[in-house]
């Protein structure tokens, strides 16, 4: 069946302008997370959903990152006014129930943000 | 909270032999272990998980790792390793009363050569 689909697969931006990623979870997974993988580092947790209960932004490094998730499938990740250390690769992953003892994560491909 | 420490960024290896990759966590309370692969161009995808039981925990393509709790060491091991192995390589914790979050480790970069 089809999988976390991310697009785009790449983007290059301009600091200071605003990006939306978008990621489309498994059909029926009730939990959708976004991770940011920079350079040389580990995921890093951005944002999780799960249902319709409040989304845990305790990983947004900023103001500037928001995330929403509409009709409990679709997610968009935002970062507005764009910086360099922005940079990095975004990943979105889904799973079918809350809770790593129960269901895994399945990750999408990610998108690959390049801020000149 | 926890961590995770992945001691190797980068491991080469010959087709055919054993394969290491070390993982030590911290944390205050109990938590799930994992490893996660990721093949080139694809996505992360389970490799195996600790939840509780057996320390000796066996996953898909030939893998295996041991959940040392004294130690709090998870290393990942493979017998004999095939050119398909080359992929990138976390290890993750999960705190157990708050186990939606993951926290991974940086990475280990297998490279097998025939």
């Amino acid at each position: 069946g089809a999988g976390v689909s991310q697009s785009p697969s790449n983007k290059v931006t301009e600091k200071g302008k605003d990006v939306e990623l978008r990621c489309d979870p498994i059909s029926g997974h009730t939990a959708l997370y976004w991770y940011r993988q920079s350079l040389g580092q580990g995921l890093e947790f951005l944002i999780y959903f799960q249902g319709n209960s409040a989304p845990d932004k305790s990983g947004l490094p900023s103001d500037r990152f928001s995330a929403e998730r509409t009709g409990g499938s679709v997610s968009t990740l935002t970062i507005q006014r764009t910086q360099q250390e922005d940079s990095a690769v975004y990943l979105c992953a889904s799973s079918l129930s809350a809770g790593q003892n129960v269901s895994p994560l399945h990750f999408g491909n990610g998108t690959r943000l390049t801020v000149t | 909270a926890q961590s995770v420490t992945q001691l190797d960024s980068q491991v080469p290896v010959f087709e055919e032999a054993p394969v290491e990759l070390r993982c030590n966590y911290s944390s205050s309370v109990s938590v799930y272990l994992f490893w996660y692969v990721q093949y080139p161009n694809q996505g992360l995808q389970l490799l195996l998980k600790y939840l509780s039981g057996s320390t000796l925990v066996k996953g898909i393509n030939g893998f295996e790792a041991e959940f040392n709790k004294s130690q709090t060491s998870f290393h990942l091991r493979k017998p004999s390793v095939h050119i398909s192995d080359t992929a990138e390589y976390f290890c993750a914790v999960a705190v157990q009363r708050n186990d939606y979050k993951l926290s991974f480790g940086a990475g280990t970069t297998v490279t097998v050569r025939a």
